[in-house]
């Protein structure tokens, strides 16, 4: 799977949008990308996925350039509650690797008041 | 929406003592399930995917005698950590393979005395 680099940390005031970088330039044309973030002492939990078109769902919206070699995650109005850390997970589709996720150090995002 | 049920959350033991946790998809059939483990302030480490009806798949480093998987159900994966010794100590977090995403439990600290 292509590797991630996501900067180490980033802050947010409550109520902004939180935009969360990733770069994937070795992504190839069958890989996803991936978020979760992982509260302290928690599972972590899935918050959206893409293959190139842009999506959103309840929790954030995923912006993925048109080369695919990044992609931003949005949190569109933060609260103390998204304090956590966000992976963004290249994924292949198929293959003997179908499944498995390997996880970086991802973003620490603080929200403050 | 989509479970996976953890436990026991929290393990205190002595040194030498075999430890199992359980890993449950609640609300669908996991043919594919993964225990990861996470030191503190690391990042989530693949130890090994277990398929339902056959033998685990470990990752490289993992030792398969240590960490005993069993898959016997479509619902349902243990994790036995054998003769548990401090350096075991550790954040064990399991996941369940869904239609288009993992759902991730709760995780188990165990603490080896």
């Amino acid at each position: 799977d292509a590797k991630t680099t996501q900067p180490p940390s980033m802050d947010c005031a409550e109520g902004r949008a939180a935009n969360l970088p990733c770069n994937h330039s070795t992504i190839s044309g069958n890989e996803y990308v991936y978020w979760y973030r992982q509260i302290h002492s928690q599972g972590p939990q899935y918050i959206i996925h893409g293959l190139k078109n842009n999506e959103t769902n309840e929790m954030a919206s995923l912006i993925i350039t048109e080369d695919r070699k990044s992609s931003t995650l949005i949190l569109p109005h933060a609260t103390l509650r998204d304090t956590a850390v966000y992976y963004c997970i290249v994924r292949d589709a198929g293959g003997t690797s179908y499944g498995k996720l390997t996880f970086g150090q991802g973003t620490i995002l603080t929200v403050h008041p | 929406g989509a479970v996976v049920s953890q436990h026991p959350s929290r393990v205190i033991c002595k040194s030498g003592t075999s430890v199992k946790i359980e890993c449950r998809s609640l609300d669908f059939q996991a043919t594919t399930m993964f225990w990861y483990r996470q030191f503190p302030k690391q990042s989530l480490m693949l130890m090994a995917t277990s398929n339902e009806g056959s033998k685990a798949t470990y990752e490289q480093g993992v030792e398969k005698d240590k960490f005993l998987i069993n898959h016997a159900s479509l619902t349902l994966s243990t994790l036995t950590v054998t003769s548990a010794h401090p350096e075991d100590s550790s954040f064990y977090i399991c996941s369940a393979r869904g239609h288009t995403f993992q759902h991730f439990g709760d995780g188990t600290r165990l603490s080896i005395l």
